[in-house]
């Protein structure tokens, strides 16, 4: 079935830098935009960015570009969320999620998340 | 940016009640409106996309309405699955999610 997997979360520094990955399968993943989305608890769905289906548009959300760079490699059928000199704040449950290609953007097969903690 | 506004922050309700959320957004935003519902430890699932269109294997008992700034998302005869947060989310320009329903 169609599916995601994310990778790389853990216990970071603050200031230092983690890469997160995000590997598809069951689907055509070169056909898809892919979504990064993070959740804090009691703090609510943030989205993060969107890749387009061939890598050639990029968005992130507020205050995070320049800190956080989104890529893909579909010959690998894998997305990865490169995240630098992370804030405290930054600590959340990070999604990869499918866009749905409806036109507008929205996430229809997501991943079960990877947990990223920066602290000291 | 839009700003995407839910109401309420969160609800009681029991198996069988139906529940109605709210989500408002600062300017309009024509049809790009989707809801999710998320359970604890859980990524969100998609109930409905453009505004009022139940996303396949979703339950008849969701439904949806809304256009331009007001949009609703209905429960009916909720089930113990039903329990746990609800999220709207414009995808146009860019996606924004509303701050969460906690129905419990």
């Amino acid at each position: 079935q169609e599916q995601l997997l994310e990778s790389g979360g853990g216990v970071v520094p603050p200031g230092r830098s983690q890469r997160l990955s995000c590997v598809g399968s069951g689907f055509t993943f070169s056909e898809y935009g892919v979504h990064w989305v993070r959740h804090v608890p009691g703090q609510g769905l943030q989205w993060v960015a969107v890749i387009w289906y061939d890598g050639s548009r990029k968005y992130y959300g507020e205050s995070l570009e320049g800190r956080f760079t989104i890529s893909r490699d579909n010959s690998r059928n894998t997305t990865d969320l490169q995240m630098d000199n992370l804030r405290v704040d930054d600590t959340a449950t990070y999604f990869c999620a499918r866009d749905f290609g409806r036109g507008f953007y929205g996430m229809d097969v997501w991943g079960q998340g990877t947990t990223v903690i920066v602290s000291s | 940016d839009i700003q995407m506004t839910q109401s309420p922050s969160s609800l009681s309700a029991a198996v069988g009640d139906s529940v109605v959320i709210t989500c408002r957004a600062s300017q309009t935003i024509r049809k790009y409106l989707n809801w999710y519902h998320q359970k604890s430890g859980q990524p969100p699932r998609l109930l409905i996309h453009s505004a009022s269109s139940l996303e396949r294997g979703v339950p008849s008992r969701f439904s949806a309405s809304g256009s331009g700034t007001e949009f609703t998302l209905t429960v009916a005869n909720l089930q113990p699955s039903d329990f746990g947060t609800y999220y709207c989310q414009t995808g146009s320009p860019l996606p924004r999610f509303g701050g969460g329903t906690r129905v419990e």
